[in-house]
C-alpha cells in the first residue's frame, strides 16, 4: 500500500486518558500535516512538518496536544488528559515538496471518541 | 467569520440536474484553490483544482474570481454517485489547507 496510513482507525477512550495516533506518509513526501474534523465541519489544520521540523502549529493545538516526526518519516500525535471536546476524526496528509498543494494525499483518519 | 465560507446545504437535486456551489474566501494572500469531495466517514479526496481561467473535467467545471474572492463548482447531469460533501479549500502561504465547512449534495433518483 503506497498511500498514507493511519493507525488506529478507531479509538474509544475515557475522559482523562492519554491517546497516541500514528501516521505513515507516502515515502517520497517530505511534508506531513495533521488536521481535525468534527461532525458537520471541514477539516481544521493542527500542525505541519517538513522532514523532522515542525514548522507551523495552529492555536487549536493546545498544551495537551503534541506531535512529533522524529526521523522525518512517520509522525505521532498525542493527546493528554482527553476531554469530550477532543472527539473528532484526526486526519493526516502528506505532500511532496514544491507541488503547491497538488500532491496532497490524506489518510483514512483516526476516529476518536472520548466517553 | 470563517476564512472559507460555503452554503452547507443540503442540496437535494434529481438525477440529471445541474447544480452549482459557491464559496468565498477572506484571505487575499491565498495561493491556490481546490474542490475536494468527501463521502460519509471517509477522507477528503481531490476533485479538481480551481484556476482563474476556469477548469473543466467532464461534468465538473470550477472557476475562480480573485477580484471577488469567489470560487464556484458546477456539476452537470448529476449522478446518484455524486452524492457527497463538497469542500472548498484554499492553500495558504504556510502550505496548510484551509477548508470550508462543506456543502452536502444528495442526488435523488
Amino acid at each position: 500500500d503506497t498511500g498514507v496510513s493511519q493507525d488506529p482507525r478507531h479509538k474509544i477512550t475515557k475522559r482523562g486518558q492519554n491517546v497516541t495516533f500514528r501516521c505513515d506518509p507516502i515515502s517520497e513526501h517530505n511534508r506531513l500535516y495533521w488536521y481535525r474534523q468534527t461532525l458537520g465541519q471541514g477539516p481544521e489544520f493542527l500542525t505541519y512538518f517538513q522532514n523532522e521540523a515542525q514548522l507551523e502549529k495552529s492555536r487549536l493545538l493546545s498544551d495537551r496536544f503534541s506531535a512529533e516526526r522524529p526521523k522525518g518519516s512517520f509522525s505521532t500525535l498525542e493527546i493528554q488528559r482527553t476531554e469530550q471536546g477532543d472527539s473528532a476524526m484526526y486526519l493526516c496528509a502528506s505532500s511532496p515538496p514544491g507541488t503547491g498543494g497538488h500532491g496532497y494525499t490524506f489518510g483514512s483518519g483516526t476516529r476518536l471518541t472520548v466517553v | 467569520r470563517k476564512e472559507v465560507e460555503q452554503d452547507p446545504g443540503p442540496f437535494n437535486v434529481p438525477e440529471g440536474a445541474t447544480v452549482a456551489f459557491n464559496c468565498t474566501y477572506s484571505n487575499s494572500a491565498s495561493q491556490s484553490f481546490f474542490w475536494y469531495r468527501q463521502d460519509c466517514r471517509k477522507e477528503p479526496k481531490l476533485l479538481m483544482s480551481v484556476y482563474s481561467s476556469g477548469n473543466e473535467d467532464g461534468r465538473f467545471t470550477a472557476q475562480l474570481n480573485r477580484a471577488s474572492q469567489y470560487i464556484s463548482l458546477l456539476i452537470r447531469d448529476s449522478k446518484l454517485s455524486d452524492s457527497a460533501t463538497y469542500l472548498c479549500v484554499a492553500l495558504n502561504y504556510g502550505q496548510n489547507f484551509v477548508f470550508g465547512p462543506g456543502t452536502r449534495l444528495s442526488v435523488l433518483p
